[in-house]
Parts: C-alpha cells; sequence; structure tokens
C-alpha cells in the first residue's frame, strides 16, 4: 500500500485562477506534513510545513491537513506562470524523520 | 539564505565503478539525509545520519552504500561497484531538530549517470 498518493496531473490552469492541490496518506503516524515545489532538474524546495491538523497561510499559500480523513491540501492563489512546477506532499512520523513523498503533481499556469 | 550544496551536479560513472557524492549541510543542522529520485519516479529517502551515525536507512541502502561525515562540513554518499539501476538524482537534506520542530532542506541534487 502507497503511503503517500498525489495525482500526478498534469494540471493546467490560467493565469489569476486557484490551483487545488491534495494528497491522502495511510499511515495514521503521520504528525508532520510538507509541501515542496520542485522545478526541472532542481532539488525539492520547502513551501509549507504543518504539524498536526489545522490551516497555515503563507502569503498566497494555503496548507490543510484533516487528520480524520487523512487528506493533505495545497491552495495557490493568483496563480502566475512562475507557480509552473511540480508539487510534491511528504509527511512523516517524527520532525527528524524520514519523509514519505508522494509523486507529485505537474502544474501548469498558462498566461 | 542558507541552503545545502552538492557536488558535482553531474556525475558519469561505469558501471562497476565506486561514486561519491558530496553535500555541505546547513551550518547549524545536525541530521542529515541522502534521497534519490529515479527518473518519473518518486523521491525515495535512503539514509538519515545524526551524531555520526546512521539513524535510518531504507532497503535501497544495502551494502553498497555507505555514509560518512568526514570532517566538520561535508557529508558524503559513496556508491561502491555502481549498476545500472543507481542511475538516478540523489539529494542530501539537512534539518536543524534541536532548536525544536524544524523541516528538512533539500539541495539541487547530483544527477548521476551509469553507463
Amino acid at each position: 500500500q502507497k503511503e503517500v498518493e498525489q495525482d500526478p496531473g498534469p494540471l493546467s490552469v490560467p493565469e489569476g485562477a486557484i490551483v487545488s492541490l491534495n494528497c491522502t496518506y495511510s499511515n495514521s503516524a503521520f504528525q508532520y506534513f510538507m509541501w515542496y515545489r520542485q522545478y526541472s532538474r532542481k532539488g525539492p524546495e520547502l513551501l509549507m510545513y504543518t504539524y498536526s491538523s489545522g490551516n497555515k497561510e503563507d502569503g498566497r499559500f494555503t496548507a490543510q491537513v484533516d487528520k480524520s480523513s487523512k487528506y493533505i491540501s495545497l491552495f495557490i492563489r493568483d496563480s502566475q506562470p512562475s507557480d509552473s512546477a511540480t508539487y510534491l506532499c511528504a509527511s512523516t512520523t517524527d520532525s527528524w524523520g524520514k519523509l514519505q513523498f508522494g509523486a507529485g503533481t505537474q502544474v501548469v499556469v498558462t498566461p | 539564505e542558507p541552503e545545502v550544496t552538492q557536488t558535482p551536479s553531474h556525475q558519469v560513472t561505469q558501471m562497476g565503478q565506486e561514486v561519491i557524492l558530496r553535500c555541505v549541510p546547513i551550518s547549524n543542522h545536525l541530521y542529515f539525509y541522502w534521497y534519490r529520485q529515479i527518473l518519473g519516479q518518486k523521491v525515495e529517502f535512503l539514509v538519515s545520519f545524526y551524531n555520526n551515525e546512521i539513524s535510518e536507512k531504507s532497503e535501497i541502502f544495502d551494502d553498497q552504500f555507505s555514509v560518512e561525515r568526514p570532517d566538520g562540513s561535508n557529508f558524503t554518499l559513496k556508491i561502491r561497484s555502481t549498476k545500472l539501476e543507481d542511475s538516478a538524482m540523489y539529494f542530501c537534506a539537512s534539518s536543524e531538530v534541536e532548536t525544536g520542530d524544524q523541516p528538512q532542506h533539500f539541495g539541487d541534487g547530483t544527477r548521476l549517470s551509469i553507463l
């Protein structure tokens, strides 16, 4: 059973639209949830980091975690062409523990 | 902003040869990690390292792999007798941890091509 599942896309949206990304996970012990952005031939760049359930907002980005349904979401408001990238969700049981990644969703924001 | 740096950016090696991938973690970080990403696949955990010893390793991290912190700044991944299936992007990551819950920060990776 895959521990973190994520639709690989691609997801194409017009500039200015809201991008909605999500993941599901199976391991109830996961406590920490992250979203990373990855440009082509680059490393994962941390976008959002949350502990347990709840919402977190940072600028145009909002992360949501619902532990009861094992569902992780990322919303990008007022999307820009520069947001075009692959977005990876990741989870772990302890803050220092190994990350389990989703497959990544490719997002394309068209001008 | 401090960052994790990895060298080389691209390594081409003949099958059966040994390769060493190098990483300089963020200076005040204490936990170090290696992950790999085979083309078109997920990022996969290989190993974590803390206090000069391996704290966790995956099934992938078999006897052909080893890690070392040879000095106060570098963290290396050695692959002995490389195989074609070792071709992948290898990412180093580090986290601070001891000042509270801190996420892992990644380098831009080394693309390893085995011929």
